[in-house]
């Protein structure tokens, strides 16, 4: 089973509606964190939680907000979907004790219409 | 501000021959880096990390890189590529708990 998994694997939606994006970890990591890849733009980090009760912006925050549900789990929720939102989606965790090597899951391909 | 460049957008190498794959970093101090290789419709996987000692550091898939504190730089190489090489590859840096990405750099290969 993969260490890091995402859900959905791929999901379509329309303007306006609210949408969320899971992720789920078994590496027993304490540090999650959501990014975005855009074509030629490489990854940007949106939001990255350090604990359970340890939430953060990241360089792209704006339109999105974030839920620590436990140290395994880290949703990411888009409250009202624009199509600018359209991107692949990854979750990755690490370890403070791993000098901040992450490991990402398989990502979620958006489409916003 | 922290920023990670990688000056070429695509490179195209022909199956059995070197390659090189160049990687800046502009940070405050020297920071951990990582190469990281995305094949099509995959997830990053980790290729490569340097926290300190010896400056070039052995990967998968016969992957090194060499760091260079005086140039700024950790360029990613392999002595013969294959075509299953063929992937997205991006070079980051950590220097306060959070990764910053370089935008990639699409590596073709060649028959």
């Amino acid at each position: 089973d993969a260490d890091v998994t995402q859900t959905p694997r791929n999901r379509i939606t329309k303007t306006g509606k609210r949408i969320m994006l899971e992720c789920s970890q078994t590496k027993g990591h304490d540090r999650m964190y959501w990014y975005r890849q855009d074509p030629g733009l490489g990854l940007r980090l949106i939001y990255y939680s350090f604990d359970v009760k340890d939430i953060n912006k990241g360089e792209i925050s704006d339109g999105y907000s974030v839920s620590r549900q436990a140290q395994a789990k880290f949703s990411l929720s888009l409250e009202s979907a624009i199509p600018n939102q359209t991107a692949l989606y990854f979750c990755a965790t690490s370890d403070y004790k791993g000098q901040e090597t992450q490991y990402f899951g398989p990502g979620t391909r958006l489409l916003v219409l | 501000a922290q920023s990670v460049t990688q000056p070429d957008i695509h490179i195209t190498v022909s199956e059995g021959a070197s390659l090189e794959l160049r990687c800046n970093y502009s940070y405050g101090a020297t920071p951990y880096l990582f190469w990281y290789v995305q094949s099509p419709g995959q997830g990053l996987q980790l290729l490569l990390k340097y926290f300190s000692g010896d400056t070039l550091v052995q990967g998968i898939k016969g992957f090194e890189a060499e760091f260079k504190r005086s140039q700024s730089s950790f360029n990613l190489r392999k002595p013969s590529v294959h075509w299953s090489d063929a992937a997205e590859y991006f070079c980051a840096a950590s220097g306060y708990s959070t990764l910053t990405f370089g935008k990639g750099t699409m590596l073709l290969v060649s028959p």
